[in-house]
Parts: structure tokens; C-alpha cells; sequence
């Protein structure tokens, strides 16, 4: 089974306006972390939030926010106020307690914002 | 702070030969992971290094190798490579989750091109 579950391939969202991308994972640990990543076409991974399992408010940072529903199993991640920079690929990424520094990563959701 | 550093960042090789692939991590970081990316896999975990040794270990053939120096510096090296080899090589250096999040902190990546 796939530990982490991405189903939107690509994306479009007007500028200026809220956009949600979905993420589910699969775990049995009880201790484990959330993350997102944001990769624009030159290629570098850019870490941008992160949500564990333990905490009770959902994250925040900035214009990112990540809606955690653990009953769910899902980590959407909310960017509000979109803009032209946020055109990229975003992945969701999971580590395990029990693996270490093993990070899953979903296959991505391609994001375009259009002016 | 300088970040991680990838070299080369391009390399175009044939099937057979092999090819060495280079990572320094941001200074202080002792964890490095490496990173498989292609169009129809993803991000695939490779493996991890911490403090010259191998933590954990993804699911690829033996063909696929690494080592950690004593600076944290780490190489992955590829032998007979085969067309389906081509991929974004990613390096991704962390410190311990424990007060942080434990975040990966990832290079531009090397691209591999096998002819």
C-alpha cells in the first residue's frame, strides 16, 4: 500500500484565490510527521511545513496552513492568496517514528496559477 | 549559511559504465539521504548516512551505493548503469528530529541522462 496518497496530478487556481491539496498517508506508528515540500521547475526541494503527529492545532506558516485530520489520515495543505511564484510541483511527505530519517514522498500535485 | 551542495549537476553517461555523484551538507547536519526522482516513481528513498554509516536503505539493487566521510560528506555511486538509471539525483541533509522538525534540507540534485 502506498504510505502517502496525492490524487490531484495538476492543479489550476486563479491568483489571489484560496487553493487545497489533498494528502492522505497510511501508518500504524503512532509517532510520525507530516511535510510538505514545493519543487518549482529548477528542481530544488523547498520544505515549507510540517505537522506532527502528536500536535493538536493544525500548522501554520505564513500563507501555508496544513488541515490535519489524523482520524482521517489526511494533511491537505491550504495556500491562501495564491500567486504567480506558487506555480511548482508540491509534495507531501511522511517520516515514521520507527524508520528514522526515511522520508515517504507522494507523487506531487502540479500546481499552476493562473493571472 | 551555505546549503547542500551537489555536484555535478549535470552528467550524461552510457549503459555499463558507472558514475559517482557527490553531496556536502549543510555544515552540522551528520544526516545525509539520498533520493531517486523520476517522472513515474517519484521520489524514492535510497538511502541514509549518519555519522559515516548506513541507517536505513530503500529498495534498490546493489548496484546502487553509498559511503559518508568523517566531514559528513557523502557519495553515491551508480555501477552498470542501465537506461532506466535517468533520474534527478536528490541529497538531503538534517539534523536529528527531536526540538526541530527534522526537516530535509535538499540540494539542486545531480541529473543523470544514460545513453
Amino acid at each position: 500500500a502506498q504510505k502517502i496518497t496525492q490524487t490531484q496530478p495538476g492543479m489550476f487556481v486563479q491568483e489571489k484565490e484560496a487553493v487545497t491539496l489533498d494528502c492522505t498517508y497510511d501508518t500504524s506508528d503512532q509517532s510520525y510527521g507530516l511535510f510538505w515540500y514545493k519543487q518549482p521547475s529548477s528542481g530544488e526541494m523547498i520544505f515549507l511545513i510540517y505537522q506532527g503527529s502528536y500536535d493538536e492545532q493544525n500548522a501554520t506558516e505564513g500563507r501555508y496552513s496544513l488541515n490535519f485530520q489524523k482520524a482521517r489520515k489526511s494533511a491537505n495543505l491550504v495556500i491562501s492568496a495564491s500567486q504567480l511564484g506558487d506555480s511548482a510541483m508540491y509534495f507531501c511527505a511522511m517520516r515514521e517514528g520507527r524508520t528514522g530519517n526515511q522520508f515517504y514522498f507522494g507523487t506531487g500535485t502540479s500546481l499552476t496559477v493562473i493571472p | 549559511k551555505a546549503g547542500v551542495t551537489q555536484t555535478p549537476r549535470y552528467l550524461i553517461k552510457t549503459r555499463g559504465q558507472q558514475v559517482t555523484l557527490s553531496c556536502s551538507p549543510i555544515s552540522g547536519h551528520r544526516s545525509v539521504s539520498w533520493y531517486q526522482q523520476t517522472p513515474g516513481q517519484g521520489l524514492q528513498f535510497l538511502f541514509e548516512y549518519f555519522s559515516e554509516t548506513q541507517r536505513n536503505k530503500g529498495n534498490f539493487p546493489g548496484r546502487f551505493s553509498g559511503r559518508q566521510f568523517s566531514n559528513s560528506r557523502s557519495e553515491m555511486n551508480v555501477s552498470t548503469l542501465e537506461l532506466g538509471d535517468s533520474a534527478l539525483y536528490l541529497c538531503a541533509s538534517s539534523l536529528p528530529a527531536g526540538k526541530n522538525t527534522g526537516e530535509l534540507f535538499f540540494g539542486e540534485g545531480s541529473r543523470l541522462t544514460v545513453l
